[in-house]
């Protein structure tokens, strides 16, 4: 699977957008981007997914640059509740591993 | 959406006895589960693979003899700490995976083992 890098620590003023950044250069053309969250002491949330396209759901917005080596994930209004380390991790569907980076610790300031 | 339930979500034993932790898919199949060990401050570590009706996967470094996985049914994996140590003490994940027209890995809520 291809690994990502994302910046360690971002944070974020209450009301505002949140946009955490992900570099997967080396993702293949079959290989998924998705996001989760962890909210301390709690399993990870799932949050989005995409391929190549932009999605959006109820939770936020994930942008995928043309060339897919790297990936924005939006929060467009972002509370307190969304403090949480956000991992962004690349799978191929059916794939037999999930393997996570280390995440970018998104603090959420009032 | 699916959901995982893992149990127990917190165990305090002694050292040198063993604990179960499950996993189940509450509303799906899961012939892949993964287990997870978490430390303060970091981020998951992939133990194993759980497979439905075969052997686990285990990663580079953990003891198969030590950490024992069961995955008997397409809704439940078991992670047994055997003969527990304090550095055993961590937060342990469980994952489902869900796969079909969009592959999905839903998550168990951890279970904090501390051991004494």
């Amino acid at each position: 699977d291809a690994k990502t890098t994302q910046p360690p620590s971002m944070d974020c003023a209450e009301g505002r957008a949140a946009n955490l950044p992900c570099n997967h250069s080396t993702i293949s053309g079959n290989e998924y981007v998705y996001w989760y969250r962890q909210i301390h002491s709690q399993g990870p949330q799932y949050i989005i997914h995409g391929l190549k396209n932009n999605e959006t759901n109820e939770m936020a917005s994930l942008i995928i640059t043309e060339d897919r080596k790297s990936s924005t994930l939006i929060l467009p209004h972002a509370t307190l509740r969304d403090t949480a380390v956000y991992y962004c991790i690349v799978i191929i569907q059916g794939a037999q591993k999930l393997v996570f980076g280390q995440g970018t610790r998104l603090t959420i300031n009032p | 959406g699916a959901v995982v339930s893992q149990h127990p979500s917190w165990v305090i034993c002694k050292s040198g006895t063993s604990v179960k932790i499950e996993c189940r898919s509450l509303d799906f199949q899961a012939t892949t589960m993964f287990w997870y060990r978490q430390f303060p401050k970091q981020s998951l570590m992939l133990m194993a693979t759980s497979n439905e009706g075969s052997k686990a996967t285990y990663e580079q470094g953990v003891e198969k003899d030590k950490f024992l996985i069961n995955h008997a049914s397409l809704t439940l994996s078991t992670l047994t700490v055997t003969s527990a140590h304090p550095e055993d003490s961590s937060f342990y994940i469980c994952s489902a995976l869900r796969t079909g027209a969009n592959t999905e890995a839903f998550f168990g809520q951890g279970t904090r083992l501390t051991v004494v």
